[in-house]
């Protein structure tokens, strides 16, 4: 079956520190999330790219978050300086741009910050 | 404005059936969908609903009334392993996906 790969798998970091998660998004998706999911808030969208372009970003804080998608294998997301509150998981997904296939999410990057 | 709603919990016995509601607002629609998300782990999709109606996956299946705004998630002959969040979904205009909070289901011997 068909992944979308996320690394790492678990960050423990110290606050001020950069974190960089990396997503290798389906072979022939052309959307890409990046989601953050704490259990007080759920599933909050970050960054929403389509044919690698950003088409919304909004809900990114962005003096400290950024997402880019260098090439159709790679997107990234950044945070700079990270903080405790910014520990949760962060979840990839890719599909297809009318989704009438799901969007696949990768595994997640497990981040805390200390 | 948009919104998505669905109960934050439910209990429901191994072998019955159990169905999880989800209602929503939104001025444009291009579909539906349904995840499992499985404690520590990621969402898995289950389904996708654009036109009214039931579409049945084996023990699961999904129902869209896109009038009223609401869907439903059936589950059928229920096992241990089902207890699990339930996250519905809805596709705006713009291609992007309306969370709601999630269903958490759990199963009682």
């Amino acid at each position: 079956d068909a992944r979308v790969t996320q690394t790492p798998r678990d960050k423990v970091t110290e606050m001020g520190q950069e974190v960089t998660m990396r997503c290798q998004p389906i072979l022939g998706h052309n959307t890409v999330f990046w989601y953050r999911q704490t259990m007080m808030q759920g599933l909050e969208l970050l960054a929403y790219f389509r044919n690698r372009a950003p088409l919304d970003d909004s809900g990114m804080p962005k003096d400290r978050f950024s997402a880019e998608m260098p090439d159709a294998t790679l997107a990234t997301l950044k945070i700079q300086p990270s903080e405790p509150r910014d520990s949760a998981v962060y979840f990839c997904a890719s599909g297809l741009s009318q989704g009438t296939g799901g969007y696949t999410f990768g595994s997640g990057t497990r981040l805390t910050v200390v | 404005g948009q919104n998505i709603d669905q109960p934050t919990e439910m209990t429901a016995t191994e072998g019955a059936i159990v169905q999880i509601n989800c209602t929503y607002q939104t001025s444009g629609f291009n579909g539906l969908f349904w995840y499992q998300q499985h404690a520590g782990e990621a969402p898995t999709f289950l389904s996708y609903n654009v036109l009214d109606g039931l579409e049945e996956k084996g023990r699961f299946s999904s129902f869209l009334s896109r009038s009223k705004g609401y869907s439903y998630l059936l589950l059928k002959e229920l096992q241990m392993k089902d207890s699990a969040s339930y996250l519905c979904a809805f596709m705006d205009s713009n291609y992007q996906l309306i969370w709601g909070a999630g269903t958490k289901l759990i199963i009682k011997p």
